[in-house]
């Protein structure tokens, strides 16, 4: 069946270091894929998004590829910052919109 | 004002009381959606609506119930509420998914729901 699995957490990195989150998948087709992040206290909000094979998706110094090979969509930052503390959910979804989504990664960023 | 409303933020209630949680878009959206978070189960899909006379249960859609009483009002009922039903709630809504697949959702900030 459709899902995605996604790296646990919590992941815990001081501030500057190379942030790498695993995300793979499993569905028919070539759905979209995308990240959302949420902030404490608040709810997701869309980071990034690829649709097709080889699609890199960026956003806030974040990036993503679409691997069809792999079935996996990885999210990557070269420098984190204390303020990107904050739950990453993985998610896929083809033209239904019923979004399947991860069970989260809880990144924390130390001073 | 926030695209994607949703009220109350939170709510502690007892077992067996009927509950209602709102949502009101100004997205002009005609997908809404009804989520669950739970810790360590990511986000589950409860109900959604393509629009107004479209109701379709997700995946976890047992003790809940749903009305869409406009394009931009979704609720979400719990007649008797239990304790394992203690959860974050999010509304979501979105645009039809073109040839691209599916688009984007906009989250409300979500209602705290605790059931003693």
């Amino acid at each position: 069946g459709n899902s995605v699995t996604q790296m646990e957490g919590p992941v815990t990195l001081s501030e500057e270091a190379f942030l790498t989150i695993n995300c793979t998948y499993t569905a028919t087709g070539y759905p979209s894929l995308f990240w959302y992040v949420q902030y404490p206290g608040e709810g997701l909000q869309l980071l990034l998004k690829a649709t097709k094979a080889d699609d890199k998706g960026s956003n806030k110094g974040f990036e993503a590829t679409y691997r069809k090979e792999t079935t996996s969509f990885h999210l990557e930052k070269g420098s984190v910052q204390v303020s990107d503390s904050a739950v990453y959910f993985c998610a896929h979804g083809g033209a239904t919109n019923k979004l399947i989504f991860g069970t989260g990664t809880l990144l924390a960023v130390q001073p | 004002d926030a695209d994607v409303t949703q009220t109350p933020r939170n709510r502690i209630t007892k077992t067996g009381k009927r509950i209602m949680l709102e949502c009101s878009q100004t997205k002009g959206h005609d997908r809404m959606y009804w989520y669950r978070q739970d810790p360590g189960l990511g986000l589950r899909l409860i109900y959604y609506s393509f629009d107004v006379k479209d109701i379709n249960k997700g995946e976890i859609s047992d003790g809940y119930s749903v009305s869409r009483q406009a394009q931009a009002k979704f609720s979400l009922s719990l007649e008797s509420a239990i304790p394992n039903q203690t959860a974050l709630y999010f509304c979501a809504t979105s645009e039809p998914g073109g040839e691209s697949g599916a688009n984007v959702l906009t989250f409300g900030a979500g209602s705290r729901l605790t059931v003693l």
